[in-house]
């Protein structure tokens, strides 16, 4: 899962498993989350959202669970792929549409050949 | 399309100094915003803009100033840079809101 921390949480996944990625969001009034993606360098990367209306929303390899109770959020990658090496880190809105993200610290994700 | 493009790449600033960090999207979006990225933090906003001549502060605005006379553009200026203000800046930009954002590829600054 995601930390406040200094160290990024890292997750070794061999290549061709699945991956799943945790977040813990805080605020029970989000309405919207996002998954974004990081390679070293560069910008992030939308991947996939969900509202909170919704539990579960599907993209191309990627599946996002979104469980309101606890107040938590998984992104799935299945078949893990070399070029799926970066940090993942989840952001999350009270109001859809608006730019108030609030943006967790993310995991780093390394896939083992 | 080039997408989000932000200039300089790096930069290396003294206390006291200003400097501008460029902004630019051919994308014809009327949302631009302005983050920062610190080791061990989420991304933070500073500015953001949903059109031209129209800014709003995020997050993290002080020691900051933005202005948008243009669609395509949207700079960050710091006015008397200071330590704490050494970072990873991040542009992005989308068509609106119900859009996802898309990222510039960030400007690392660094100030002694």
């Amino acid at each position: 899962g995601e930390s406040v921390g200094l160290h990024l949480p890292t997750l070794s996944v061999q290549e061709g498993d699945n991956s799943i990625i945790n977040c813990a969001y805080s605020n029970s009034a989000s309405d919207y989350f996002i998954w974004y993606k990081q390679e070293s360098g560069k910008g992030p990367q939308f991947i996939i959202d969900i509202r909170s209306n919704m539990d579960k929303r599907q993209g191309q390899r990627v599946t996002v669970l979104l469980n309101k109770t606890v107040k938590h959020l998984s992104l799935q990658i299945a078949a893990t792929q070399p070029g799926d090496s970066a940090v993942y880190f989840c952001a999350e809105n009270p109001v859809f549409g608006n730019e108030k993200l609030t943006f967790g610290t993310g995991t780093r994700l390394t896939i083992i050949p | 399309n080039a997408g989000v493009t932000q200039t300089p790449k790096f930069q290396v600033l003294k206390t006291g100094q200003s400097m501008t960090l460029q902004c630019a999207q051919d994308m014809n979006h009327e949302y631009m915003s302005w983050y920062r990225q610190d080791p061990g933090m989420g991304l933070r906003l500073i500015h953001y803009s949903v059109g031209a001549g129209i800014t709003d502060q995020g997050e993290v605005p002080n020691g900051y100033n933005v202005s948008r006379s243009t669609t395509e553009d949207f700079p960050l200026r710091l006015l008397s840079a200071a330590p704490s203000q050494t970072s990873v800046y991040f542009c992005a930009s989308r068509k609106g809101r119900d859009y996802e954002q898309y990222f510039g590829p960030g400007t690392r600054l660094t100030v002694t």
